[in-house]
């Protein structure tokens, strides 16, 4: 098993540009989320999905769309990036709808200019 | 909404000493605290994790401790050794929201 894929790892953009953010499991995880991780701020919930269809806003949801469409993916899209969203991006999912270990992805480094 | 705090922001032990780390969460109804450990260039990685229905939790070097009516929360780490050196970060959860909440990560050191 591949476990949590992220493409693509690196990505430069400018402002006003959009782009989409991929995130797919081979696990069968109900469960998947996006987190963006700032120096000194940890892990914050962009958004979350329980399940193919359904999806909800975390903490930080603005500037960003999702969609569920699989089980196995779950996009994040940038429809106008803004110079705020440069950070690191990570794709999780777990078993079950929450409170179960996260499985990670190895994050997509993305630079707003 | 809920908030975890996590303390220290960074932590440098000596090679075989002990290195603990502290989190405390605001909501009552958290029931799931996760501990994560992330290596550069990668993704947090689950090192062990307890519910709140146990006091603690160890795994080999490892131990979780829950204090519920203090509402925190404590990774320790025994024997530690160069390959513990990494970022390591607390969450809390609770059953039906679906949402993990972070603390700030704590960048450990262990001098050899």
């Amino acid at each position: 098993n591949a476990g949590v894929t992220q493409t693509p790892k690196f990505q430069v953009l400018k402002t006003g540009q959009s782009m989409t953010l991929q995130c797919a499991q081979d696990m069968n995880h109900e469960y998947m989320s996006w987190y963006r991780q700032d120096p000194g701020m940890g892990l914050r919930l962009i958004h979350y999905s329980v399940g193919a269809g359904i999806t909800d806003q975390g903490e930080v949801p603005n500037g960003y769309n999702v969609s569920r469409s699989t089980t196995e993916d779950f996009p994040l899209r940038l429809l106008s990036a803004a110079p705020s969203q440069t950070s690191v991006y990570f794709c999780a999912s777990s078993p079950d709808r929450g409170n179960q270990p996260q499985h990670f992805g190895d994050g997509t480094r993305l630079s707003i200019l | 909404g809920e908030n975890v705090e996590q303390h220290p922001s960074t932590l440098s032990v000596q090679e075989g000493d002990s290195a603990v780390i502290k989190c405390t969460y605001s909501d009552s109804a958290s029931n799931y605290f996760p501990w994560y450990k992330q290596e550069l260039g990668k993704g947090p990685q689950l090192i062990i994790d307890i519910r709140s229905n146990v006091g603690e939790k160890k795994d080999q070097r490892i131990a979780v401790t829950l204090n519920k009516t203090a509402k925190h929360f404590s990774l320790h780490i025994t024997e530690t050794q160069p390959e513990d050196s990494a970022v390591y970060f607390c969450a809390a959860s609770s059953s039906g929201t679906y949402k993990y909440i972070f603390g700030t990560g704590t960048r450990l050191k262990v001098l050899a």
